[in-house]
């Protein structure tokens, strides 16, 4: 079975602090995601990566960003987090022409 | 990619069939229907896809309209860690984003 792996599932950041949420996936996948999942706005992507040192922006780069040095692993990055950015964040990896994979989410909370 | 229409919620009884349906009427021919579920606490879990035909898998069944501007999530037999949130989203062939709608959140009572 596939594996994502990420790094917490709960984190609690002060405003203005540089945050790094960690993901890493077993499957030599290509592809790797971040959503963001709020209430009532479902699953929206942060950013999104192909292969290695290669990235995309998806609907919400805002504030964000992304390292991807290895294959296995995808890095996110608020560089100075607001209370706004408060949410859950998931990372997904997809292999080919496959469906994605998901890690069980790091709950962020920013103060 | 096109939308898709869930009811918000759905209710079965434990060891019972359930059919969660979906509505996507701009589906266009190289959409891939997903269905995806979200345990609580758990990042979304793929269940099935398809594209024209039926398909079967160990976690349920997906059967596909003929015109396709609709399709039905079965589960055979429902049990309790079956309730979840049902996301039933199209994607087109290589297409990289998922998005994500509100989907149906399912209730099994024991």
């Amino acid at each position: 079975d596939v594996k994502v792996t990420q790094s917490s599932r709960y984190l609690v950041k002060r405003t203005g602090e540089k945050v790094f949420l960690e993901c890493v996936q077993d499957m030599d996948h290509e592809n790797m995601f971040w959503y963001r999942q709020d209430p009532g706005l479902g699953l929206r992507l942060i950013y999104f990566s192909y292969d290695v040192k290669m990235k995309e922006k998806g609907d919400i780069p805002e504030g964000y960003s992304v390292s991807r040095e290895k294959k296995e692993r995808f890095s996110l990055i608020l560089e100075s987090a607001s209370t706004n950015q408060t949410s859950m964040y998931l990372c997904a990896s997809r292999g080919g022409d496959q469906p994605q994979h998901f890690g069980d989410g790091t709950r962020l909370s920013i103060l | 990619d096109a939308k898709t229409t869930q009811p918000n919620s759905m209710e079965s009884n434990e060891e019972e069939p359930v059919h969660l349906p979906c509505n996507h009427s701009t589906i266009s021919g190289t959409d891939y229907i997903h269905w995806y579920r979200q345990l609580p606490s758990q990042g979304p879990e793929y269940v099935i896809h398809g594209l024209t035909s039926n398909v079967n898998n160990r976690m349920a069944s997906l059967a596909i309209a003929e015109d396709r501007k609709s399709s039905t999530l079965i589960l055979h037999r429902a049990t309790l860690r079956d309730a979840a949130v049902y996301y039933c989203i199209l994607r087109r062939n290589a297409g990289n984003m998922l998005t994500f709608g509100g989907g149906t959140r399912l209730m099994v009572k024991p």
